[in-house]
Parts: structure tokens; C-alpha cells; sequence
């Protein structure tokens, strides 16, 4: 199957500074990752989906000068938190697809739990 | 359009009983329905999918029924066991393309021993 991971699992930080989660397709070359956002007892929330080598599609209401979204190769995406507050304390969920199997099905990270103090 | 509507919210099956899980959709452009399983702390796994050519897809212990004119689905869970006891969320999505996935609000399905 395929797989993806997502680094770190956990982080804890301090209000104001910056934190960046990886996201990985490990047996596969993910043309598209997505990143979502869920909170305690509800559903995914899409914040972006990004493709290899291009900028990444912010959905509304998702600040793109906070959630700084990076696809530099197409096994790789990273999400960074800037500045990052209490309030951004959320489960975010990475998901990479491919255009090589049929059909384009999602394959979801293990999620990283990030809490802010 | 965008929205798929799933109910119930919650769910409490005894074991060995049938959980059934039921969801709507509104736009007819999607093709492709997927049931993702999602355990506390952990990013949903795809369960079973289905597409709108057919009326049911069974894997082991799960079964999809679709209703196309009535833009309907649902899962259903036999012999439901205690380690089903998850979240499930409903989608749905276009097939070839690598577009947004549409989630339904999830149902906690609780299974009793």
C-alpha cells in the first residue's frame, strides 16, 4: 500500500515562534499533497493543497503568510507554523496523492499533534 | 453543492450487531465515494470505496449500498466488533483527478462488548 508519514508526531512550543511539520510519501511520488487541520471531535478541514514545484492553494480563510506551505520534491511537503499561537493548537493531517494509480486516491499521514503555550 | 451530510453523529452498536452509517451528497460532478476509518490520534485510513456504476461493494465485514437518483450511500458494519470502534468519515471526490475531497462530519461508532 501506500504510505505516508508525517514528522514530528508530537510538538509542543512556545507562543510566537515557528514550527515546521514534513510530510512524506515513502513508497510512492506524491504529484499532490494536501494538509488539513482537525479539531478535538470534528472533521478535516482542507487548509491547501500543493503540487510538486508550484505554489500552493490556500483554501479561504487560511492565512498562506502564516501556514507557509513548501512541495520542493514530490515526496516531500512541508507546513510551517510562523508565529505560531495558542490558538493554532490542532491536529494537522497531510494527505499525498498520484496520478500513477487509479484511481487518484488520497493516502493520509499519521497526523501531527501540535500544541502552542 | 459542496456538502456530503452524514449521520449519525454518534453510534452505539453491541458486538456481533449491524452498525449502519449513512451519508448525502449534492453535487452529481462527484464520482468516487470513499469511507475513511480514523482511530484517536491517528490520520484516517481509507476503508472501502465505491463508484456510482454499481449499487454495492462488499470487503469482508463492510458494505457500501449506493442509491445514485436518491444521492445516497451508507456503510454498513456486520458482526460489528469492539475494535471497530472509531470515527468514520464519508467523502466524496472526483475519480481522475487529483481535486478536494469532500468529508462528511463523521460518526463515533462505539461498539460494546
Amino acid at each position: 500500500g501506500a504510505v505516508v508519514s508525517q514528522h514530528p508526531s508530537r510538538v509542543i512550543c512556545k507562543s510566537g515562534t515557528s514550527v515546521k511539520i514534513e510530510c512524506r510519501s515513502l513508497d510512492f511520488q506524491a504529484t499532490t499533497m494536501f494538509w488539513y487541520r482537525q479539531f478535538p471531535k470534528k472533521s478535516l478541514m482542507l487548509m491547501a493543497t500543493s503540487n510538486e514545484g508550484s505554489k500552493a492553494t490556500y483554501e479561504q480563510g487560511v492565512e498562506k503568510d502564516k501556514f507557509l506551505i513548501n512541495h520542493a520534491s514530490l515526496t516531500l511537503s512541508t507546513l510551517t507554523v510562523t508565529s505560531a499561537h495558542p490558538e493554532d493548537s490542532s491536529f494537522y493531517i497531510c494527505s499525498a496523492s498520484t496520478s500513477d494509480r487509479t484511481p487518484d486516491t488520497q493516502y493520509f499521514g499519521p497526523g501531527t499533534r501540535l500544541t502552542v503555550l | 453543492q459542496q456538502q456530503v451530510k452524514q449521520s449519525p453523529q454518534s453510534l452505539i452498536v453491541q458486538k456481533g450487531g449491524i452498525s449502519i452509517i449513512n451519508c448525502a451528497y449534492e453535487n452529481t460532478a462527484f464520482d468516487y465515494f470513499p469511507w475513511y476509518q480514523q482511530f484517536p490520534g491517528k490520520g484516517p485510513a481509507l476503508l472501502i470505496a465505491i463508484r456510482p456504476d454499481v449499487s454495492e461493494k462488499k470487503e469482508g465485514r463492510f458494505t457500501i449500498s449506493f442509491n445514485k437518483s436518491a444521492k445516497q450511500f451508507s456503510l454498513h458494519i456486520m458482526d460489528s466488533q469492539p475494535g471497530d470502534s472509531a470515527t468514520y468519515f464519508c467523502a466524496a471526490d472526483r475519480y481522475s483527478s487529483a481535486s478536494k475531497i469532500i468529508f462528511g462530519s463523521g460518526t463515533r461508532l462505539s461498539i460494546r462488548p
